[in-house]
């Protein structure tokens, strides 16, 4: 079971606007430590798609957002597209037990 | 733009000891940041293991931390995972990464090596 909670899976029809939640708790998310947002295309090592809750490495298209409040973030995907289809994990860093980078459980995206 | 690959065994048995190695190019590992493993289950999600800085100092993941050990050859610009007394659940794609402290994201990761631990 991951530290941090994402849905299992979401959909969306092409051109269509996604979004894929985040949950943690007060030892990480809550406690203000940023999130960071990863892309796992099929049979390839993740790419860094958000960093900082709401930044976008060189590269990444402005399609792609996050943002942070609380406990939980959010990735969100506008203007969906058939490449876009592959798996979504977020990160960031918890205290409890000695401290450690924590990911959720990954969420597929399919795209219709 | 920096560059990692993972390298080592395929497979190991029960109750011996996983290794593997992390080639990095394109940049100095005596130069700074964070030199991590993270594995990943097949079907399944991502796991950090570690990490390492440049002058040694290590963090490893506290549900892992009794078998786990990283270490870093600066002079071959590599660094190294081992984890002890495997069991079938050790199985998986192990990823060498370059990070920074506690809550920094990972900025470039190796492609990957699955290590199948079975008799």
């Amino acid at each position: 079971q991951s530290v941090l909670t994402q849905p299992p899976s979401v959909s969306g029809a092409p051109g269509q606007r996604v979004t894929i939640s985040c949950t943690g708790t007060s030892s990480n998310i809550g406690a203000g430590y940023d999130v960071h947002w990863y892309q796992q295309l099929p049979r390839t090592a993740p790419k860094l798609l958000i960093h900082g809750n709401s930044n976008r490495p060189s590269g990444v298209p402005d399609r792609f957002s996050g943002s942070k409040s609380g406990t939980s973030a959010s990735l969100a995907i506008t203007g969906l597209q058939a490449e876009d289809e592959a798996d979504y994990y977020c990160q960031s860093y918890d205290t409890s037990l000695g401290g450690a980078k924590v990911f959720g459980g990954g969420t597929k995206l399919t795209v219709l | 733009q920096v560059q990692l690959q993972e390298s080592g065994p395929g497979m190991t048995k029960p109750s011996e000891t996983l290794s593997l190695t992390c080639t990095v190019s394109r940049y100095n590992i005596n130069s700074g940041y964070f030199w991590a493993w993270v594995r990943q289950p097949p079907g399944k999600g991502l796991e950090w293991i570690g990490s390492i800085y440049h002058s040694g100092g290590t963090y490893y993941n506290p549900s892992l931390k009794n078998r786990v050990s990283i270490s870093i050859d600066a002079s071959k610009n590599q660094f190294s995972l081992n984890l002890t007394s495997v069991t079938a659940a050790d199985t998986a794609v192990y990823y060498c990464a370059r990070t920074l402290v506690a809550g920094s994201p990972i900025e470039y990761w190796g492609q990957g090596a699955l290590v199948t631990v079975s008799s």
